[in-house]
């Protein structure tokens, strides 16, 4: 099984539409997880971090825990074309170590 | 905003040469981490750097990979004799004490 698995898409929405991305993890021993978004031919941007379960809000952006789950979710409210990018879910084994990321969502949101 | 910095941008090579990638991470942190990325690919893990020496390593890092710190400001990755395998964009990070990584723009390195 890997450790965490994210659907690669692609996803195409409307813009104003509410998006959804989610990653899946194995190890139960996780605790902080990352959302990161890659534009085409640039480095991972880090856009949200969580410490285990919970909820966390930055403008249009929600990142959500779900530990019982091992489920981790991205949420965009009114998406923009800006928001057109790779999306990817990242877990360190411990605060300080090596990321291991997902695959990716590619994103693209029409005008 | 700080950034870190990463130099070339593309670098083409020939199978067997010697390349290095160089990175000047933001100047306060003091973690210092090398990604590759395959082409259609994840994101992976190759090296971490702390205090001058390798905190951890992948797999991937095998004898053919190199990290240097040779000053206060340059982070470089040296590969010895590049295969074609090694073709990725690499990526630079690094990081204070907490945990929010900082990527540079990446390498492409592309080896015929």
């Amino acid at each position: 099984q890997k450790e965490v698995e994210q659907d690669p898409g692609p996803l195409s929405v409307p813009e104003g539409a509410i998006v959804s991305l989610n990653c899946t993890y194995s190890n139960s021993a996780f605790q902080y997880f990352m959302w990161y978004r890659q534009y085409s031919r640039k480095g991972p941007e880090l856009l949200m971090y969580t410490y285990s379960s919970g909820n966390k809000e930055d403008g249009r952006f929600t990142a959500q825990v779900d530990k019982s789950s091992k489920y981790i979710s991205l949420f965009i409210r009114d998406s923009q074309p800006s928001d057109s990018a790779t999306y990817l879910c990242a877990i360190p084994e411990t605060s300080g170590s090596r990321l291991t990321f997902g695959e990716g969502t590619q994103l693209t949101v029409n005008p | 905003e700080p950034e870190v910095t990463q130099t070339p941008s593309h670098q083409v090579t020939q199978m067997g040469q010697e390349v290095i990638l160089r990175c000047v991470p933001i100047s306060n942190h003091l973690y210092f981490y090398w990604y590759r990325q395959i082409l259609g690919q994840k994101v992976e893990f190759l090296v971490s750097f702390y205090n001058n020496e390798i905190s951890e390593k992948s797999e991937i890092f095998d004898d053919q990979f190199s990290v240097e710190r040779p000053d206060g400001s340059n982070f470089t990755l040296k590969i010895r004799s590049t295969k074609l395998e090694d073709s990725a964009m690499y990526f630079c990070a690094s990081r204070e004490e907490s945990y929010g990584y900082t990527f540079g723009s990446g390498t492409r390195l592309t080896v015929v």
